[in-house]
């Protein structure tokens, strides 16, 4: 199972861009990384999913190094609204027997 | 698309009696689904996975005798807490993993709060 590491909390201001960063340091080669967005009293919402190199939707881009021990989510200009827990998720997709197991995620405070 | 209705959103219930949560996947077939419980100001902490058509396998520390995990087609899972307890109370959550537009998807349901009393 690829065990995942990020830190507790972060904060910031309105406008800026913020980097999560999440280790991985036992990730399986089927595994992809996924982050997911969560507001208290709601399930997790889809971010973005990358396998390798840097993967870039409307809403944020991820950074994925060669070895892919890590990840970083990116987060440009964020807004009050932005305020949430945010989680890295790692696994095979399409694998029936996968465990998928959350880490404590990254509480990120945006602040005006 | 992927989309994954979980309901009710919230139920109160006496302390005693049995609950159930539905989990549907609405717009593609869920090969396995995930139910999750998760307390205040924590992660969300994996109960048990099933695959539809067999029976869940739970984590270590999880009652499945009073957790009982159904998946009995592509769509749907239920999760029902049986002879509910105070310390049941909690924000249950489901999540669908299959196959929509051509990807592997894993999608979430909103949650359901559980309030036992």
């Amino acid at each position: 199972l690829a065990k995942t590491t990020q830190p507790i909390s972060m904060d910031s201001y309105e406008g800026q861009e913020v980097n999560i960063t999440c280790s991985h340091n036992n990730i399986a080669t089927n595994d992809y990384i996924t982050w997911y967005q969560q507001f208290p009293s709601q399930g997790p919402r889809f971010i973005i999913q990358g396998y390798k190199t840097k993967v870039t939707n409307e809403v944020a881009s991820l950074f994925i190094p060669a070895d892919r021990k890590s990840s970083t989510l990116s987060l440009p200009r964020v807004s009050l609204s932005d305020t949430a827990v945010y989680y890295c998720l790692v696994g095979d997709y399409g694998g029936a027997t996968n465990k998928l197991i959350f880490g404590t995620g990254t509480l990120l405070a945006v602040q005006p | 698309g992927a989309v994954v209705s979980q309901h009710p959103s919230r139920v109160i219930c006496k302390s005693g009696t049995s609950v159930k949560i539905e989990c549907r996947s609405l717009d593609f077939q869920a090969t396995t689904m995930f139910w999750y419980r998760q307390f205040p100001k924590q992660s969300l902490m994996l109960m048990a996975t099933s695959n539809e058509g067999s029976k869940a396998t739970y984590e270590q520390g999880v009652e499945k005798d009073k957790f009982l995990i159904n998946h009995a087609s592509l769509t749907l899972s239920t999760l029902t807490v049986t002879s509910a307890h105070p310390e049941d109370s909690s924000f249950y959550i489901c999540s669908a993993m299959g196959r929509a537009a051509g990807a592997n998807v894993l999608t979430f349901g909103a949650g359901s709060r559980l309030t036992v009393l």
